[in-house]
């Protein structure tokens, strides 16, 4: 079946570090991959996406880029910001509307 | 605009009753989906709403039940209740015709005690 498997946190890094969230993935053909963030009190927000092998996802400063081989989308960042502290959530989509997420990784960022 | 609005936003219950909670979706939406977000763990998708009809299911029991209106607002039923319903319950919205879309309520607290 389809499944999602990413680091387990809390990750904790200081200000300006360098991010890496691992996520590979179980999954029959070709899922769409994603990113979801969840700020403290907010709703889940897609923060990217990527649909075919080699696609690059991009916002905010973060980027995954979907790895078939490695069946992996590994979440980075260069320089993260106090800012970026929340929980973040790799899923796909692969062939209906359900989204299956991994369970989530806490970012904490010190000042 | 408003986003996706839920209530209420945290509840509590005793075993074997029944709950109903309420989405109201963003503006111009036409599609509903329930998750369930236990703690420590990732949403889980109950089932998706599109003109008034079930169009898809996760794996949860019939004790989940759901509707949709024809303004497109939803409820999630859950007859019943075990312990293990303790969850955070997500309605996301989204056009029909843009599924991939999803755009995330802030959620209903269930407890069961």
């Amino acid at each position: 079946g389809n499944s999602v498997t990413q680091m387990e946190g809390p990750v904790t890094l200081s200000e300006e570090a360098f991010l890496t969230i691992n996520c590979t993935y179980t999954a029959t053909g070709y899922p769409s991959l994603f990113w979801y963030v969840q700020y403290p009190g907010e709703g889940l927000q897609l923060l990217l996406k990527a649909t075919k092998a080699d696609d690059k996802g991009s916002n905010k400063g973060f980027e995954a880029t979907y790895r078939k081989e490695t069946t992996s989308f590994h979440l980075e960042k260069g320089s993260v910001q106090v800012s970026d502290s929340a929980v973040y959530f790799c899923a796909l989509r692969n062939g209906d509307d359900k989204i299956i997420f991994g369970k989530g990784t806490r970012l904490h960022i010190l000042p | 605009d408003a986003g996706v609005t839920q209530s209420p936003t945290h509840l509590i219950k005793t075993r074997g009753q029944q709950v109903t909670l309420r989405c109201s979706p963003k503006s111009g939406h036409d599609t509903v989906s329930w998750y369930q977000q236990a703690l420590g763990q990732g949403p889980q998708f109950i089932f998706q709403y599109y003109e008034e009809e079930e169009r898809q299911r996760g794996n949860f029991p019939d004790r989940f039940s759901g509707h949709q209106f024809p303004n497109y607002s939803s409820e999630l039923n859950v007859n019943a209740l075990l312990l293990g319903d303790s969850a955070l319950y997500l309605c996301a919205s989204s056009l029909w015709g843009a599924r991939e879309k999803l755009f995330f309520g802030s959620g209903t607290q269930l407890s069961v005690l």
